[in-house]
């Protein structure tokens, strides 16, 4: 693994389903992020986590859930799809040290379509 | 919380013109501002950022100024190339305090034509 991974790619699920997205990175990260990107639209952050066994709420966090078990893997999970949901989904990390904020690198995103 | 304004939100240009996109932000404790480009079907990537100590940062074609009294910040393109063609993102990072998280635009869709 090199850099910031992404499974699975697309995905097309039925309404109601509970589906996981995952995010590996091996570039001993301490920080992720989960953003949802609607077409034509910008980047909204769902998740955060500064640190392994923290997480935060973004400004789209409702139906999403997150965990962040180890420092590498931030494993997405929506508990019952809904179309809304509909989206290219974009995982990030970074290396936050104190409060010198560094370049957020980007996943190659999951493309996600609820039926 | 922050909040960040980009314009405009699309932009057409000819090649070998110049393009200026603006951001605004509204949390004055904010201490980082990058921008990234997204190339369709592509990922975010960051083309240059510049933190809050510093009023402008050059990189070849690409430059950053910011103002932090007026709390705003652009991005200016110059010479620009068919490749230039892309989405552009600029985002407003808040410290610990506030989560250790970007705010982004909404996001400037550029188009150099040939």
């Amino acid at each position: 693994i090199a850099g910031i991974t992404q499974a699975p790619t697309s995905q097309i699920l039925a309404a109601g389903r509970r589906m996981t997205l995952r995010c590996t990175q091996d570039m001993r990260h301490n920080a992720m992020y989960w953003y949802r990107q609607d077409l034509g639209l910008g980047l909204r952050l769902i998740h955060y986590s500064n640190t392994a066994g923290t997480t935060g709420k973004g400004e789209v966090p409702d139906g999403y859930s997150v965990s962040r078990a180890n420092t590498d893997d931030f494993p997405l999970t929506l508990a019952s799809a809904v179309p809304s949901q509909t989206s290219v989904y974009f995982c990030a990390s970074s290396d936050v040290f104190r409060d010198k904020y560094n370049e957020q690198f980007f996943g190659p995103g999951t493309r996600l379509t609820v039926l | 919380g922050e909040n960040v304004e980009q314009h405009p939100s699309t932009l057409s240009v000819q090649e070998g013109d110049s393009a200026v996109i603006k951001c605004t932000y509204s949390d004055s404790a904010s201490n980082y501002f990058p921008w990234y480009k997204q190339e369709l079907g592509k990922r975010p990537q960051l083309i240059i950022d510049i933190r809050s100590n510093v009023g402008e940062k050059k990189d070849q074609r690409i430059a950053v100024t910011l103002n932090k009294t007026a709390k705003h910040f652009s991005l200016h393109i110059t010479e620009t190339q068919p490749e230039d063609s892309a989405v552009y993102f600029c985002a407003a990072h808040v410290g610990k305090a506030a989560g250790n998280k970007l705010t982004f635009g909404g996001g400037t869709r550029v188009l150099v034509k040939p």
